[in-house]
């Protein structure tokens, strides 16, 4: 099975900031990954899929970038509304495997 | 709009059966790839299952030969057969589907599964 992590496991962040979530992946998965948030108590919600398409609705300051086994996810102008766990999935081979999350907490 | 809402859940002593039904609107469970995800309390999402035609099928190791995926086109419903539970099985079960490009979109609010004696 492919093995997805992420760092940092959470971080703090202001309104405005800029963050950057990094997932990696055991072995390449070309462009397959997908990016979900969660808030508590929720499903979770796709972001970004094929590492770098933005799905529609989700706003532009939401950005994906990789190929290969880095990713990075970044958020620009961070919003109230952002602060939640963010999940990379692999969807390369199966069984399809998630990241371990990272939470994005208010500074 | 596509929609899909978990049944289901409940408490269920170790070594139980219970069987979880995701019904679905606005797609076809029959042409479309049905996932099962699950998130134990406090911990992240865990791909379970998919169901591709009714025919293909995929698990994880963590729960091959005891869960059984299976679509009723009918009812345009899909379901998560689990047997021999085990209590590292309670978990929020999400439904969602597969879609183009290999995202997962939409899911359904989910439904808790506990397994405690």
């Amino acid at each position: 099975d492919i093995q997805m992590t992420q760092s940092p496991s959470s971080v703090s962040a202001s309104v405005g900031d800029r963050v950057t979530i990094t997932c990696r992946a055991s072995q390449g998965v070309n462009t397959w990954v997908a990016w979900y948030q969660q808030k508590p108590g929720k499903a979770p919600k796709l972001l970004i899929y094929a590492a770098y398409s933005l799905q529609n609705g989700v706003p532009s300051r939401f950005s994906g970038r990789g190929s290969g086994t880095d990713f990075t996810l970044t958020i620009n102008n961070l919003q109230p509304e952002d602060f939640a766990t963010y999940y990379c999935q692999q969807a390369h081979s199966f069984p399809r495997t998630f990241g371990p999350g990272t939470k994005v907490h208010i500074k | 709009e596509v929609q899909l809402v978990e049944t289901g859940g409940g408490l269920i002593q170790p070594g139980g059966s219970l069987r979880l039904s995701c019904a679905a609107s606005g797609l076809s469970v029959s042409s479309n790839y049905m996932t099962w995800v699950r998130q134990a309390p406090g911990r992240g999402l865990e791909w379970v299952s998919l169901i591709y035609g009714g025919i293909t099928t995929n698990y994880a190791d963590s729960v091959r030969g005891r869960f059984t995926v299976s679509i009723d086109i009918s009812n345009n419903t899909f379901y998560l057969q689990m047997n021999n539970l085990r209590v590292d099985d309670t978990a929020v079960y999400y439904c969602t589907r597969e879609m183009a490009a290999r995202r997962l979109d939409p899911w359904g609010p989910g439904t808790l599964v506990t397994v405690s004696s």
